[in-house]
């Protein structure tokens, strides 16, 4: 079964400073993988998806993930924070099988954006 | 643009009542989703709906139930609010990309509060 681990409930950058969120997830099968954004009181909103071809996908607002398969991983990182970016990331897979339509989705990540 | 509208931002209702929370896709999606957030335990998939008139269970069925008549539309239904389903609910839809999903799109939400 499938399966994803954000680590890190919270994290806190500086204005300016990298952005990085980690994503690890567990798939028998290659995976269709995902990070969403939700701002306050809002639903989530799709920042970037890898499903095949490079590794390295570019999204919205400035954010990139790269797919390593080697370490399972789908870290999600942005070189330049902004005060706009503070907001939860969920990272997601898809489900592969028989409940073809389902995502499975880490707790999320709460980022805090400092001046 | 894909558009997932939600009937109601914020409800509040009594211990005993049923409540009804729509759902409305403009995309000729095939599934739908109905999903609650809660504080540090991320999104669990409560029902979703692949067809018309077809459900499935999520995660967390127990105490809701739902209905899709027609393609656009699937509603959740609390037969009798408690208030430990007080959350925020959130809805989504999707199509399908061969065996697995492709992305879902979310509505904004509706924040139930339960007395």
């Amino acid at each position: 079964a499938q399966s994803v681990t954000q680590l890190g409930s919270h994290v806190s950058v500086s204005e300016g400073a990298l952005v990085l969120l980690r994503c690890n997830y567990s798939s028998s099968v290659p995976p269709y993988l995902f990070w969403y954004v939700q701002y306050p009181n809002q639903g989530l909103q799709l920042l970037l998806k890898y499903t095949t071809g490079a590794t390295l996908v570019k999204g919205i607002n400035g954010f990139e993930a790269e797919f390593k398969k080697s370490e399972t991983s789908f870290h999600l990182t942005k070189p330049s924070a902004h005060m706009s970016d503070a907001a939860e990331y969920f990272c997601a897979v898809s489900e592969y099988g028989g409940s073809q339509g389902n995502l499975i989705f880490g707790k999320g990540t709460k980022l805090s954006v400092k001046p | 643009d894909v558009k997932v509208t939600q009937s109601s931002r914020y409800l509040v209702k009594r211990t005993g009542e049923k409540v009804f929370l729509e759902c409305v896709q403009d995309m000729d999606h095939e599934n739908m989703f109905w999903y609650r957030q809660d504080p540090g335990l991320g999104l669990r998939l409560i029902y979703f709906s692949y067809d018309v008139k077809m459900k499935e269970k999520g995660d967390i069925p127990e105490g809701y139930s739902v209905s899709r008549e027609k393609k656009e539309r699937f509603s959740l239904i609390l037969e009798s609010a408690s208030t430990n389903q007080t959350s925020m609910y959130l809805c989504a839809s999707s199509s399908l990309a061969g065996d697995r999903t492709d992305t879902q799109y979310f509505g904004p939400g509706t924040r139930l509060t339960v007395l």
